[in-house]
């Protein structure tokens, strides 16, 4: 059974300093995994997906790694900014599953000015 | 182009009560997905569509039920409402579902008194 794990739960850094979310999941047979950013009562954003054939994927100051064989995947957040605060989800769509989602917790991230 | 819109934003209901919440996906995307989300926790899989017929189903009790109509929109049908059925309800669309990016709604707060 897949099951996906996010830790910190929560994480506090001042503004400017760079930071790793980390996501990790038990099977590795996935299509993709997907970043999502989620505001407080409100839907969730994509920010990245990473194919299972990929590597990394960028986005402005995002930066998202997929290691399949390891079950491990990151999300860096270079300079970051008080706007950055949010909950970050990460979501795995396993093979044979249709488009099912299977999401981790979330890390609730606060950036201090 | 209009993003994933759901309906109604919020909701309140008593316990035993019905109810159904809407789903429009973007423009295109023949695939929708229903999610139930209780605060602090990760979304939780409900329901797959794609072309009009059920691709997936989580672990959710038959008080639960959906479809899909010709123009891709969807409703979700909650029968017997119980309280811990409180939570925020996401609908996500995609062009097929399988492998792909996942878009997410702003979602529809369900209140259960």
């Amino acid at each position: 059974k897949q099951e996906v794990t996010q830790i910190p739960a929560a994480l506090s850094v001042p503004e400017g300093e760079n930071l790793v979310l980390n996501c990790s999941f038990t099977d590795s047979a996935i299509y993709n995994l997907q970043w999502f950013r989620q505001d407080p009562g409100k839907g969730l954003t994509s920010l990245l997906l990473i194919q299972s054939s990929q590597r990394e994927q960028t986005s402005g100051r995002l930066n998202a790694s997929l290691d399949k064989s390891s079950g491990r995947s990151t999300l860096y957040i270079a300079a970051s900014q008080p706007g950055d605060s949010a909950t970050y989800l990460c979501a795995v769509n396993p093979y044979n599953q249709g488009g099912k989602l299977i999401f981790g917790q979330g890390t609730e991230l606060s950036v201090k000015p | 182009d209009a993003g994933v819109t759901q309906s109604p934003t919020h909701l309140i209901k008593t316990r035993g009560q019905q109810v159904t919440l809407r789903c429009s996906p973007i423009s295109g995307h023949k695939s929708v997905s229903w999610y139930q989300q209780v605060l602090g926790q990760g979304p939780q899989f409900i329901f797959q569509y794609y072309e009009k017929e059920e691709r997936g189903r989580g672990n959710f009790p038959d008080r639960f039920s959906a479809r899909q109509f010709p123009n891709y929109s969807s409703e979700l049908n909650v029968n017997a409402l119980l309280l811990g059925d409180s939570a925020l309800y996401l609908c996500a669309s995609s062009p097929r579902g399988l492998g792909q990016p996942q878009h997410f709604g702003d979602g529809t707060r369900l209140s259960i008194l």
